[in-house]
């Protein structure tokens, strides 16, 4: 099983609501990430999780809260997100993220969230 | 900080060859890696480098080098179906791991 799943495809919330988008894999890797991806831009990353631990925040806003209660899991909580917010937010996970080799990362095919 | 350049857009003739370049500057470069991303799917993983050198994968190969700061991925005997966007991404391993993006570039593979 190489595949990270992300639940749910399509997401539209406004800008009041609270929503959660879900990742999950299953090849033993300890290292999950979130990317958001803008139309015709690259992914940026968000946030990282080693062995469960928050990693790495890129300077994200608040109203996005990610939560890793395992090594398979990752979520991403959204909570009185902007229009602007709107883009295609991307997991993956890899073997580690320590060390000399990340490992090849290998992606979900994505959430795409839209705020009205 | 990372500053990942990457030509926006390009055009080949199918079963031409093509060279995508991209040049970096990294704080703490442990590693380049190429991905492909069709529009509206996730990336795939094409090649890494860590050493100079080319690296060799059937009709893809990918050079780097680190003094240069530059990495290029050469597609070979081009197809339609490689016309995707192709990222460059560093691996950056100042504070903790994590891979920076390119711009990318989106190549369009014509008859």
């Amino acid at each position: 099983d190489t595949e990270v799943t992300q639940t749910p495809k399509h997401l539209v919330m406004g800008m009041t609501n609270k929503k959660s988008l879900k990742c999950e894999q299953h090849m033993g890797h300890r290292a999950m990430y979130w990317y958001k991806q803008k139309a015709k831009k690259p992914p940026e990353l968000m946030f990282v999780y080693s062995y469960e631990k928050l990693s790495i925040n890129e300077s994200v806003p608040s109203r996005f809260s990610p939560e890793c209660p395992n090594s398979s899991l990752l979520n991403l909580h959204l909570h009185a997100l902007q229009p602007e917010d709107s883009a295609l937010y991307l997991c993956a996970s890899s073997q580690v993220a320590s060390g000399d080799y990340t490992g090849e990362l290998f992606f979900g095919e994505g959430s795409r969230l839209t705020v009205l | 900080g990372q500053n990942i350049d990457q030509p926006t857009e390009m055009t080949a003739t199918e079963g031409a060859i093509v060279q995508i370049n991209c040049t970096y500057q990294t704080s703490g470069f442990n590693g380049l890696f190429w991905y492909q991303q069709h529009a509206g799917e996730a990336p795939t993983f094409l090649s890494y480098n860590v050493l100079d050198g080319l690296e060799e994968k059937g009709r893809f190969s990918s050079f780097l080098s680190r003094s240069k700061g530059y990495s290029y991925l050469l597609l070979k005997e081009l197809q339609m179906k490689d016309s995707a966007s192709y990222l460059c991404a560093v691996h950056d391993q100042t504070g903790a791991n994590n891979l920076f993006f390119g711009t990318g570039t989106r190549l369009t593979v014509i008859p």
